[in-house]
């Protein structure tokens, strides 16, 4: 079956603007998860949706914000971007009862 | 917040070498698992360990949870360099309604030289 699809690929934007990604998960899986990945922090949770609802957050300020459609497919908006916010966007998928995260190949963003 | 300390941070090494990554924290968790991310790609699940004790192999990689389960370990036998990569270690609450959210070590950069 297909695996999780992350648009696009790559993304430059510059400071101030806004920004959103997309996550298209494996058919079936219900959690989707958001992470953020850079060289000085790693991978750092974002926040997770299940059956449109968000059902975890990290600790990242308001400007990061999301969704989940009825089709599980889910969309990561980023408010007022700042250069600190240029990293590899990923998201993962699961199943209600998996305990395996299924991630895409990621966004890269570059905020100049 | 449980955290992961991975070490070391970064190995370079002479392939047919063997080598041990480490996944520490202060915590008790009910389970850890390991994922390999190669550059331009996300992280890919290598395996889960649930029991104190356990030990996994996956070909030339074996794994192993401590017995007090706040560690755990990796070691891979005679490296080729398409083990290279990053390594991270990961802690998921599963069985709850907390499925989603993994905490991940910083991750260890494996170099393997031809």
């Amino acid at each position: 079956k297909a695996g999780v699809t992350q648009t696009p690929r790559y993304l430059i934007k510059t400071r101030g603007q806004q920004v959103t990604l997309s996550c298209s998960p494996i058919s079936g899986h219900r959690s989707v998860s958001w992470y953020q990945q850079t060289p000085g922090q790693g991978l750092q949770f974002l926040f997770e949706y299940f059956s449109e609802t968000q059902r975890n957050k990290g600790n990242f300020p308001g400007r990061f914000s999301g969704r989940q459609f009825s089709n599980s497919r889910s969309e990561m908006n980023v408010s007022t971007l700042e250069l600190g916010d240029s990293a590899l966007y990923l998201c993962a998928s699961s199943s209600f009862r998996g305990t395996e995260a299924f991630f895409g190949q990621g966004t890269r963003l570059t905020v100049v | 917040t449980q955290l992961l300390e991975q070490s070391p941070q970064f190995l370079s090494i002479q392939e047919g070498e063997n080598l041990t990554v480490y996944c520490n924290s202060s915590s008790v968790f009910s389970s850890l698992q390991w994922y390999r991310q190669e550059p331009g790609e996300g992280p890919v699940l290598l395996v889960t360990v649930v029991t104190g004790g356990e030990v996994k192999k996956l070909k030339r990689l074996t794994f192993q949870f401590g017995d007090a389960r706040k560690d755990s370990s990796l070691h891979i036998t005679a490296a080729q360099p398409g083990d290279t990569g990053l390594y991270l270690c990961a802690h998921g609450i599963h069985g709850s309604s907390n499925t989603g959210k993994l905490i991940f070590g910083q991750g260890t950069t494996l170099q393997v030289k031809p």
